[in-house]
């Protein structure tokens, strides 16, 4: 398989302050990676597409402003949640797959964010 | 546009049991289809795939068959542990770029 390794996997912060989540494929490179937001006992909800060298693509409803996305290298995609409020607070799972098409998806082990 | 639908749960077992989620898609083309396992506080982890029709795919006990006629991807285990309590998605990817489309979620509680 491949490892997609996530950081911090648990975090708190206060109402009005940003927080980076990373997420990094540790042994392939990863022209796309994804994010994911998981309310408690409900599924996976696409944020948006972080592509390398360009700008992510946001699905409907997400906050582009809100979520920030950057995805400057091949092995490194980062997630930033700005001016974080009690709502944003959720587990965010990002993953990555190694090419080729309708192949598998690798997921980091997640972060669950805490705004209080 | 695709979809995935998945019993809902929660389905609670005694050890040992059998175990069945249902998982049923819609797409166009020929998806390859997965399900993931989620235990608590952790992220995804692939449990098994199949990429196209009749396709078996297995693991750690857990069986799915790809049937493209019933459009079905339904998970089984024979005999299961407390281990495998946790949280199982069906999930299938039609295009290059690994975007998936997920289920629901079944949470599965097997007691000792």
């Amino acid at each position: 398989g491949a490892v997609v390794s996530q950081h911090p996997s648990r975090v708190i912060c206060k109402s009005g302050t940003s927080v980076k989540i990373e997420c990094r494929s540790l042994d392939f490179q990863a022209t796309t990676m994804f994010w994911y937001r998981q309310f408690p006992k409900q599924s996976l909800m696409l944020m948006a597409t972080s592509n390398e060298g360009s700008k992510a693509t946001y699905e409907q409803g997400v906050e582009k402003d809100k979520f920030l996305i950057n995805h400057a290298s091949l092995t490194l995609s980062t997630l930033t949640v700005t001016s974080a409020h009690p709502e944003d607070s959720s587990f965010y799972i990002c993953s990555a797959g190694k090419g080729g098409s309708r192949t598998e998806a690798f997921f980091g082990q997640g972060t669950r964010l805490t705004v209080v | 546009g695709d979809s995935v639908t998945q019993m809902e749960g929660p389905v609670t077992l005694s050890e040992e049991a059998f175990l069945t989620i249902n998982c049923t898609y819609t797409a166009t083309g020929y998806p390859s289809l997965f399900w993931y396992v989620q235990y608590p506080g952790e992220g995804l982890q692939l449990l098994l795939k199949a990429t196209k029709a009749d396709d078996k795919g297995s693991n750690k006990g857990f069986e799915a068959t790809y049937r493209k006629e019933t459009t079905s991807f339904h998970l089984e285990k024979g005999s299961v542990q407390v281990s495998d309590s946790a949280v199982y998605f069906c999930a299938l990817v039609k295009a290059a770029g690994n975007k998936l489309t997920f289920g629901g979620g079944t949470r599965v509680l097997v007691k000792p």
